[in-house]
């Protein structure tokens, strides 16, 4: 068991590109969650997806963001024209159907200059 | 919106020490109470969990949960230098999403 993979690690954008952050969830999970993680906002929630339709996507920028989830096996969050405010550490998580534990993967350095 | 609030923001102990991190949550329909904890550069990683009020025990870890307080706490017994890390305490309303809180830094001293 490979864990939850989200590649790529690190992403340096400019100011005003897109970036386009995959996860890969555990293999059997259900559910999938997007964090950001910032030293001064600590663990940010995004959105999640059941069974690969979206539940709640509460957290998530609405004007420049957009999480998919086209098969069980991946999950892609997107940005478009990123901005400095959105370096971060994109973290997605999985669970199992009937679990509460929540699976990391070692996230994503995103890095707007 | 769930608020999840923890203190302290940082701790230094020494080696051996009692360490206490306290986590307080707005929402009273909160089911699930969860410590993950996050190593420098790495994932978090769930570290014990609660439903029920009372205390759970865990080899050197114990966690308290006071659901009319809106209020758990992890305490570490005998606390070590592995166990520096970044402390985070998730609550969940049920099988929802986990809102967490911003983590309390925790520094033991050999």
């Amino acid at each position: 068991n490979a864990g939850v993979i989200q590649t790529p690690r690190h992403k340096v954008t400019g100011k005003g590109q897109e970036a386009t952050l995959w996860c890969e969830p555990i293999s059997g999970h259900s559910a999938v969650f997007w964090y950001r993680q910032t030293i001064v906002q600590g663990l940010e929630f995004l959105t999640y997806f059941r069974n690969q339709a979206p539940i709640d996507d509460s957290g998530m920028p609405k004007e420049r963001f957009s999480a998919q989830m086209p098969n069980q096996s991946h999950s892609t969050l997107k940005i478009q024209s990123t901005q400095p405010q959105d370096s971060a550490v994109y973290l997605c998580a999985s669970s199992l159907p009937t679990g509460n534990t929540l699976y990391f993967g070692a996230g994503t350095r995103l890095s707007v200059l | 919106q769930q608020k999840v609030q923890q203190s302290p923001e940082s701790l230094i102990v020494p080696e051996g020490a009692m360490t206490s991190l306290n986590c307080t949550f707005s929402d009273s329909a909160s089911q699930y109470f969860a410590w993950y904890r996050q190593h420098s550069g790495k994932a978090p990683k769930a570290l014990m969990s609660i439903f029920s009020n009372g205390e759970k025990e865990e080899g050197r870890f114990t966690i308290h949960l006071n659901k009319a307080s809106l209020h758990f706490s992890l305490h570490i017994r005998d606390s070590q230098p592995s166990d520096s890390a970044l402390y985070l305490c998730a609550v969940s309303t049920g099988y929802q999403n986990f809102y967490f809180g911003k983590g309390t830094s925790l520094t033991v001293i050999p």
